[in-house]
């Protein structure tokens, strides 16, 4: 069965620096996203990716977020300068025409 | 803000008994999504619904759209240890480019063989 893939699945990185976080979404999707879960708490929407651009972008999606479709296949999340409160599950999903999303198992990511 | 309520909080059976949770929301959804999360996984969808009234099974899994468009409900049959995971709703009003998905706290079930 098709599914999301994610990698790394953990990554750890000091406070400052820059993380590109992984995806393969499944192949005949359409709809791309990024959300995050920090340990105990909800999912929270970050961005949605569609026709090779943002369709839609949370408050939590500032100027240190960017996203990227660069080869037909992968769908990568960048955080330009991390801090500290970044540090959450990262999880990639992508939609098909029903619109029902997948997940990806997620990508850990520490702030030290 | 869009605001979604899910309850219970968590829940603690035993096998073999019947589980029901619920979502409300504070505005109306045409899109309402159920899912489980198992300990660091992503969540798993296990069933959509898009239409008021609807009603689907997967499964020992039932869950209906509710007929206000403001809730929904999923219930489980005769759980079993592997139901164990925290279930959560999740909802849009599909619009324009609009595909946010809004996001319950979750139901954490835990069941006693």
């Amino acid at each position: 069965e098709p599914e999301v893939t994610q990698t790394p699945s953990h990554q750890v990185t000091q406070m400052g620096q820059e993380v590109i976080l992984r995806c393969v979404p499944i192949s005949n999707h359409l709809y791309f996203y990024w959300y995050r879960q920090i340990l105990g708490q909800k999912v929270e929407f970050l961005v949605s990716f569609y026709n090779n651009e943002i369709s839609e972008k949370s408050e939590i999606f500032d100027d240190q977020f960017s996203v990227e479709r660069p080869d037909g296949s992968n769908f990568t999340l960048k955080i330009r300068s991390t801090k500290l409160e970044d540090s959450a599950m990262y999880f990639c999903a992508s939609g098909d025409s029903n619109e029902k999303l997948f997940f990806g198992s997620g990508t850990q990511l520490s702030v030290l | 803000g869009q605001q979604l309520n899910q309850s219970p909080q968590s829940m603690f059976i035993q096998e073999g008994e019947d589980v029901s949770m619920n979502c409300t929301s504070s505005s109306i959804f045409n899109t309402w999504l159920w899912y489980k999360q198992d300990p660091g996984e992503g969540p798993v969808l296990l069933i959509a619904l898009y239409k008021a009234g609807e009603l689907t099974s997967n499964g020992r899994l039932t869950a209906q759209f509710g007929i206000t468009r403001k809730d929904s409900f999923l219930n489980i049959s005769a759980s079993i240890p592997s139901d164990v995971g925290i279930y959560f709703c999740a909802g849009r009003w599909n619009a324009g480019n609009n595909r946010k998905l809004i996001w319950g706290l979750g139901t954490s079930l835990a069941v006693n063989p």
